[in-house]
């Protein structure tokens, strides 16, 4: 079956380092990946989409790379703050179809 | 400005009583979704609408149902609400275009059950 996994469930990192967060799929080719973050008690909040025909995007501080063949993407965080922690979520879909699933998520620590 | 809004954001139901969440949006988006998501897990996509058509997952329990009367509501219903239902539940929605495929969810319910 498909399945969309985030392999650490917690990382705990120094504030200015660079937060490198993973997710890695099995058994499908999903036609866009997407990061969210989620603080306690709150709904996601969207952050990047990449699609399968881009390596990179970039958002202020934010990074998102798509390896097809490795079937992963990586999230990073550069000159990452305390402000910064929080959960964050990969999600996954299709073009042809219109659900999004959900890993189980990182959830980033930045220490002062 | 909110644009996907849940009510109520809490709510306690007794054992086996039935149980409405509502969750309304001011996106005009096709999509809607519910999700529960249980403590540190990710969020479960239990179904969602494209405009009308309803799509079920196969791992959904029958004890949860869902209704959608039109483009700016949505409803989940819990028939019959066990220990084991517990969780924030989640709506999002979403417009599926090729540019912007992201979901707007609303800040959920916290269902507890006694």
């Amino acid at each position: 079956s498909q399945k969309i996994e985030q392999n650490s469930e917690a990382l705990n990192i120094q504030e200015g380092k660079t937060a490198t967060l993973t997710c890695n799929y099995t058994n499908y080719s999903p036609a866009y990946l997407q990061w969210y973050r989620q603080d306690p008690g709150r709904g996601p909040v969207f952050l990047l989409l990449i699609r399968e025909n881009e390596k990179e995007k970039r958002k202020e501080r934010l990074k998102v790379t798509f390896d097809t063949t490795l079937k992963q993407s990586l999230f990073h965080i550069t000159a990452s703050q305390p402000a910064d922690s929080a959960t964050y979520l990969c999600a996954s879909g299709y073009s042809s179809a219109s659900k999004i699933i959900f890993g189980s998520g990182t959830r980033l620590s930045i220490r002062p | 400005d909110a644009m996907v809004i849940q009510n109520p954001r809490y709510q306690v139901t007794q054992f086996g009583k039935p149980v409405t969440l509502s969750c309304s949006q001011t996106l005009n988006h096709n999509v809607m979704y519910w999700y529960q998501q249980k403590s540190s897990q990710a969020p479960k996509l239990l179904f969602h609408y494209y405009d009308k058509d309803f799509n079920n997952e196969a791992d959904t329990p029958d004890n949860f149902q869902s209704r959608r009367p039109n483009t700016s509501f949505c409803f989940l219903d819990i028939r019959s609400p066990g220990l084991g239902d517990a969780a924030m539940y989640l709506c999002a929605t979403s417009r599926i275009r090729t540019e912007n495929t992201e979901a707007f969810f609303g800040q959920g319910t916290r269902l507890t059950v006694v």
